[in-house]
């Protein structure tokens, strides 16, 4: 079971480029990365998944380096409506989602 | 747009007490989960099924069990509450059971229990 390793908080400013990094450090061959996004009074949902390099769509970017070992999520001029805890997953293919772990997550707080 | 709804948003029970949670799903899918989520623990995984009265352990199942007899539905137990399962209880659901499927979540349940 790959484990995931996040900061527990970070702040910023409405506009600016927030990264967040995850660390995972075992993880296997087949294992993608997926985070999910959290905003207070409701359940997790999911915001992109990735395997390695780049991966972008209208909400995010995932950036997957070639060690695969760490993973950056990316929100470009952040509002603050992106204030969430955002969790950082690794599971694969071949095993049960039930052996995925969510990690600790991190807290953003964006502000005016 | 998938749909997971809890019977509860707010709970209230006293120690001793069976507690029944009810998650329902409307698309279909065969896995279903509940969590439960403390302040600084994270997302901790309590029960999963992958099938109609199938399931299996996760993280945290102590004190806990699980029922699911049709699909779209998947029920947690306490069977004798007690004020450490004080949480916020999250339901998720994925079309399929592998770890890269997407989990669909309910708004949660806070239960407390005095």
């Amino acid at each position: 079971l790959a484990k995931t390793t996040q900061p527990i908080s970070m702040d910023s400013y409405e506009g600016q480029e927030v990264n967040i990094t995850c660390s995972h450090n075992n993880i296997a061959t087949n294992d993608y990365i997926t985070w999910y996004q959290q905003f207070p009074s409701q359940g997790p949902r999911f915001i992109i998944q990735g395997y390695k390099t780049k991966v972008t769509n209208e909400v995010a970017s995932l950036f997957i380096p070639a060690d695969r070992k760490s993973s950056t999520l990316s929100l470009p001029r952040v509002s603050l409506s992106d204030t969430a805890v955002y969790y950082c997953l690794v599971g694969d293919r071949g095993t049960n989602a039930g052996k995925s772990t969510f990690g600790d997550g991190t807290t953003l707080t964006v502000k005016p | 747009d998938v749909k997971v709804t809890q019977s509860s948003r707010y709970l209230v029970k006293r120690t001793g007490e069976k507690v029944f949670l009810e998650c329902v799903q409307d698309m279909d899918h065969e896995n279903m989960f509940w969590y439960r989520q403390d302040p600084g623990l994270g997302l901790r995984l309590i029960y999963f099924s992958y099938d109609v009265k199938m399931k299996e352990k996760g993280d945290i199942p102590e004190g806990y069990s699980v029922s699911r007899e049709k699909k779209e539905r998947f029920s947690l137990i306490l069977e004798s509450a007690s004020t450490n399962q004080t949480s916020m209880y999250l339901c998720a659901s994925s079309l399929g059971g592998q770890g890269t499927d997407t989990q669909y979540f309910g708004p949660g349940t806070r239960l407390t229990v005095l």
